[in-house]
């Protein structure tokens, strides 16, 4: 079945600096990969995702890319601030899978002001 | 409204008794899901439900009994369960199971403790 496999594990940054998440994935069949961002006793937050047809998306921001040929996606925030502190989960779905989510690790992300 | 809620947000219970988790949404959705986790760990997949039918169960022990009254409605029936089910109850939904339309919106939790 699929894994996902996510680094760093944590990730600390100054405020200000850029950050970059990975994950790769083992089925090439997976064509659905959202980024959720989970705050401290809160719940999971879509934040971006992309899907197989597309190499690249941005939202302000944050970017997400993806190589399928490498099978591996990448999570970039530029300028980070603060409230960018959370952990980060990476997830790949496969269309004829039923919805079922394999998440990453997570990465724990803290921005040092 | 774009918001799944959860009823209680924390519920403390015996391993002798029986308590339901309640989950809802107002998006139209027709995929709904449960989830477990762990601190800083990702969510597990427990059950999933497609036009109110279960689609996938995640081999969960019977003492976890989802139901699906109707499609706005998700419940977990808790019975008999051990202090290693102490974990936040994640509830999600997404408009369907396939077609494109995979984005699935996480409730805010049920923090659960078995004493």
């Amino acid at each position: 079945g699929e894994n996902v496999e996510q680094h760093p594990s944590t990730l600390s940054v100054q405020e200000g600096d850029s950050a970059v998440i990975k994950c790769t994935y083992s089925d090439s069949a997976s064509n659905y990969f959202p980024w959720y961002k989970q705050e401290l006793g809160k719940r999971p937050q879509l934040i971006i995702d992309i899907r197989s047809n597309v190499g690249e998306k941005k939202d302000q921001r944050i970017a997400v890319t993806l190589n399928k040929t490498a099978k591996h996606f990448s999570l970039h925030i530029t300028e980070t601030q603060p409230e960018d502190s959370a952990v980060y989960f990476c997830a790949a779905s496969i269309y004829n899978q039923g919805g079922k989510l394999i998440f990453g690790q997570g990465t724990e992300l803290s921005v040092k002001p | 409204d774009t918001e799944v809620t959860q009823t209680p947000k924390h519920l403390v219970m015996g391993m002798t008794n029986k308590k339901s988790l309640k989950c809802e949404q107002h998006m139209g959705h027709r995929a709904m899901y449960w989830y477990k986790q762990k601190a800083k760990k990702p969510p597990e997949l427990m059950f999933v439900y497609s036009y109110e039918k279960l689609s996938i169960n995640e081999s969960v022990p019977s003492r976890f009994s989802p139901e699906c009254p109707n499609s706005s409605l998700l419940n977990l029936h808790l019975h008999a369960l051990q202090p290693e089910d102490s974990a936040l109850y994640l509830c999600a939904s997404s408009q369907s199971l396939g077609g494109g339309n995979y984005e699935q919106y996480f409730g805010p939790g049920t923090r659960l403790t078995v004493t």
